[in-house]
């Protein structure tokens, strides 16, 4: 079985501050790993993934995650928060199988200016 | 450009009414998902299918169907049978395992 575990239902960042969005998680065997952004009333974007090659990836807009097996973890952060960041971010993953995706219940970041 | 459509943006049903919610896909995936999103909480499965004229339940298919009888194509029917449907609703697809999966824009349903 797989799940996944987002720690913070809310973070709240003041503009130019790092940001930094926890996710753990528990699968069988080797997962996929994503980070997708959804702003409101729209679907689901990809920010990044993971598929067993570097453990630090880089996604699109300064997003990167890093993939720490030790800690079963794959958090998210960017160095430097924008305005357009404010959004709810979702860590996903992909179990081997013919599963569909688990998310997250996913995370609320507002960006203060 | 290739990408999934979801029609319409904004549904509106009555008690007792079964209403379809559309979705099409042009990116030649073979895999579709239909996800439930209720405000402020996560996405969770309602069907999906893998290849055509073949589908499976999710975590929450109860009052919902589908059919997959086109490749680029995965309706949804909300059914009088789902007492609580409001909600908004995204469709996505990929091609295979370990994939990234793409989203539509969502559909929102009310009930009136």
């Amino acid at each position: 079985a797989q799940s996944v575990t987002q720690l913070d239902s809310h973070v709240s960042v003041s503009e130019g501050t790092p940001v930094l969005l926890r996710c753990n998680y528990s699968s069988s065997y080797s997962p996929s790993l994503f980070w997708y952004v959804q702003h409101p009333n729209k679907g689901l974007q990809l920010l990044l993934k993971y598929t067993s090659a570097a453990t630090l990836v880089k996604g699109i807009n300064g997003f990167e995650a890093e993939f720490k097996k030790s800690e079963t973890s794959f958090h998210l952060t960017k160095p430097s928060a924008h305005m357009s960041d404010a959004a709810e971010y979702f860590c996903v993953v992909s179990p081997t199988g013919r599963r569909a995706l688990t998310f997250g219940s996913g995370t609320r970041l507002q960006v203060q200016p | 450009d290739g990408g999934i459509t979801q029609s319409p943006k904004y549904l509106f049903r009555k008690e007792g009414q079964n209403v379809t919610l559309s979705c099409e896909q042009n990116l030649n995936h073979d895999a579709m998902y239909w996800y439930r999103q209720d405000p402020g909480q996560g996405l969770r499965l309602i069907y999906y299918s893998q290849i055509v004229n073949d589908f499976q339940k999710g975590d929450i298919a109860e009052g919902y169907s589908v059919s997959r009888e086109k490749k680029e194509s995965f309706p949804l029917t909300v059914t009088s049978a789902q007492k609580n449907p409001t909600a908004f609703y995204l469709c996505a697809s990929r091609r295979d395992q370990g994939n990234t999966i793409y989203f539509g824009e969502g559909s929102w349903l009310t009930v009136v």
